[in-house]
């Protein structure tokens, strides 16, 4: 079954701190990989996504994910959070260029001064 | 103003009643979709259109039912609501000629049944 988990449900780190947010997939096709951010009251906004290449990709804000097929991974990681960082992070999967994505549960970020 | 518009933003209304929840877009892309977001569960696909004349049920259409009136405008509804339809549904477009199919959401609708 295709399926996207999140392990962590909650995450608090300090500011300035680094941040990893973990992301595991299983899908049976060559996955097309993203990462959303959504801000209290907002909808969806798009971090970084990967389909092909570089298995390392660089998104908005100082977002970097990295592509790990051997374990299935696209973590989430950013070198310095900033208090704007705090909300909540959605990993997903599709196929090709569909738009039908499966989303994890999502994690919340809390970042403390 | 916002490329993907949804409307209402929050609505309250009691069990039984009809509801239509509305999505204009003005980023000229074919493709629109309904997500419906619960906490814990993240997005869940209820419908998506691929053009004007293309319905397509996704993973929890069960209780929905939408209306393509036009490229631009893709109408979500609950003929009979329920409590466990209280949930933040998301409309989103996306381009058929980009290479991943990524998203771009409105702001999303919040819905209580009483």
């Amino acid at each position: 079954a295709q399926s996207v988990t999140q392990p962590d449900i909650h995450i608090t780190v300090s500011e300035g701190a680094s941040l990893e947010l973990r992301c595991n997939y299983s899908y049976g096709a060559t996955p097309y990989l993203f990462w959303y951010v959504q801000s209290p009251g907002q909808g969806l906004q798009l971090l970084l996504k990967y389909f092909s290449g570089d298995t390392l990709v660089q998104g908005i804000k100082g977002f970097e994910a990295e592509f790990k097929r051997s374990q299935s991974s696209f973590n989430l990681r950013k070198p310095s959070v900033h208090w704007s960082d705090a909300a909540e992070y959605f990993c997903a999967v599709g196929a090709s260029n569909t738009g039908k994505l499966i989303f994890g549960q999502g994690t919340t970020l809390q970042v403390k001064p | 103003d916002a490329d993907v518009t949804q409307t209402p933003r929050n609505r309250i209304t009691k069990t039984g009643k009809r509801i239509m929840l509305e999505c204009s877009q003005t980023k000229g892309h074919d493709r629109m979709y309904w997500y419906r977001q619960d906490p814990g569960l993240g997005l869940q696909l209820i419908y998506y259109s691929f053009d004007v004349k293309d319905i397509n049920k996704g993973e929890i259409s069960d209780g929905y039912s939408v209306s393509r009136q036009a490229q631009a405008k893709f109408s979500l509804s609950l003929e009979s609501a329920i409590p466990n339809q209280t949930a933040l549904y998301f409309c989103a477009t996306s381009d058929p000629t980009g290479v991943t199919g990524e998203l771009f959401f409105g702001e999303g609708s919040r819905l209580t049944v009483l």
